[in-house]
């Protein structure tokens, strides 16, 4: 079956620029989470909902980053006025259930690169 | 707090020679651990986890795990290396407590299989 996709894989942004990248979850997964991925660094998290609650966002750098997810499906990140530290990978991941011992399904990313 | 250590940021092993990836983690509760794969350009792969029960857990592609409480460690590894390993492997831990799911990642291990 399909996995989790995002859109666009690859943005460049001027600085000051809004973007938004969008996650497709898998059908069904309760669990959609956001990581921002530093060149050679792991994973950090951002924020998580279940289905349209935005349970966590305590991983958001900044009030220039928004995220939502209206109808428990589709979510979009949003960035403002964007900003050369902003330049990463953005990963989304979906999981299963409520219960936190369901492995994460991640999308291939979106690289942001802010000049 | 949770965090976890790679202290290893490469790894290189002859082919058909056993492997392993180091991990320690630190976590305030009892943990569910998960280890990771990235192939270039595209998203992480899960490989496996532990929960809880057996310490030794057995994941995709002939990779193994063993949890060690004591040590607060959750060191990957393969009998036999094959040049397809080759990767950036990331462990990860979550908290084991209900609404509590995101990940906290490692800065990774560069496997290198040499032929």
């Amino acid at each position: 079956g399909a996995g989790v996709s995002q859109s666009p894989r690859y943005k460049v942004a001027k600085r000051g620029q809004d973007v938004a990248l969008r996650c497709d979850p898998i059908s069904g997964h309760v669990s959609l989470f956001w990581y921002q991925q530093a060149l050679g660094q792991g994973p950090e998290f951002l924020t998580y909902f279940q289905n349209e609650a935005q349970l966590d966002k305590s991983g958001l750098p900044s009030d220039r980053f928004f995220a939502e997810r209206p109808e428990g499906s589709v979510s979009t990140l949003k960035i403002q006025r964007t900003q050369q530290e902003d330049s990463a990978v953005y990963l989304c991941a979906s999981s299963l259930t409520l219960v936190g011992d369901n492995e994460q399904f991640f999308g291939p990313g979106t690289r942001l690169t802010v000049l | 707090a949770q965090s976890v250590a790679q202290p290893e940021d490469q790894v290189n092993v002859a082919e058909g020679n056993p492997l392993t990836v180091k991990c320690t983690y630190s976590v305030s509760g009892n943990p569910y651990l998960f280890w990771y794969v990235q192939y270039p350009n595209r998203g992480l792969q899960f490989l496996l986890k532990y929960i809880t029960g057996d310490n030794l857990v057995k994941g995709s592609y002939g990779f193994e795990a063993e949890f060690n409480k004591s040590q607060t460690s959750f060191h990957l590894k393969k009998p036999s290396a094959l040049v397809s390993d080759s990767a950036l492997y990331f462990c990860a831990v979550s908290l084991n407590n209900f609404g509590n799911e995101k990940l906290t990642f490692g800065t990774g291990t560069r496997l290198t299989i040499i032929p």
